[in-house]
């Protein structure tokens, strides 16, 4: 089976910090994908980010940045130089080869203070 | 954006009435997906569709059905609603296949409400 999870479940900054939000997941296939979503304040999911099993290269886009590591099981998510607009919940997500569901980890409320 | 539109936006009902939620995509894409948002659960799959008539169970199924006899159309209909019920409820769609990337994107969501 698989499962996601995210520790965190709230976290609070403010403005300038950076801020990592953990994500460690579960599965015995060996090709799966891990997502990011973003949940601002509006209500839409916005999608963010895919990496998949064969690729453990980290990412940056912009003031962000993804952590994936296969030893650890986990795909972080960090925050440069936080800003307000970044308040949102985040989610993390697995999607395993050969199915087309995902498994979307309970979300972490990021709070960003001026 | 992806083109997904969800109707209605916001939904007040009676327990036991039936009510049938709405997706509509204009990506022709082949999976189609009905999520419910809750407070401590985060995103939990309901039904989800692989093609025309052809759907499949996903976490949360009881309660619910789906069908799809439109490629652009997904409706999700709880036949006798219940306050359990009372959610925020997401479609989403993805091209997906072997070699799909699995995004999947997000409609706007449906405010259920079940009094």
């Amino acid at each position: 089976a698989q499962k996601v999870t995210q520790v965190q479940t709230e976290i609070s900054v403010v403005e300038k910090e950076d801020v990592t939000l953990d994500c460690v997941y579960e599965t015995r296939d060996t090709t799966y994908y891990l997502f990011w979503y973003k949940q601002p304040p509006s209500g839409e999911l916005v999608f963010l980010i895919r990496r998949n099993s064969f690729d453990e290269q980290n990412e940056i886009s912009g003031r962000y940045s993804w952590n994936f590591q296969k030893s650890t099981s986990s795909f972080n998510f960090t925050i440069t130089a936080s800003q307000v607009v970044d308040s949102a919940v985040y989610f993390c997500a697995l999607g395993v080869g050969g199915s087309e569901k995902l498994v979307f980890g309970k979300g972490m409320k990021l709070t960003v203070n001026p | 954006d992806a083109g997904i539109t969800q109707s209605p936006r916001h939904k007040v009902t009676e327990t036991g009435t039936p009510v049938t939620l709405r997706c509509h995509q204009t990506e022709n894409h082949r999976y189609m997906y009905w999520y419910r948002q809750d407070p401590g659960h985060g995103l939990r799959l309901i039904h989800y569709s692989y093609g025309v008539k052809d759907t499949d169970k996903g976490e949360v199924s009881d309660g619910y059905s789906v069908s799809r006899s439109k490629t652009e159309d997904f409706l999700l209909t709880l036949e006798s609603a219940t306050s359990s019920q009372t959610s925020v409820y997401f479609c989403a769609i993805s091209e997906s296949g072997w070699d799909s990337k699995y995004e999947q994107y997000f409609g706007p969501g449906t405010r259920l409400t079940v009094t």
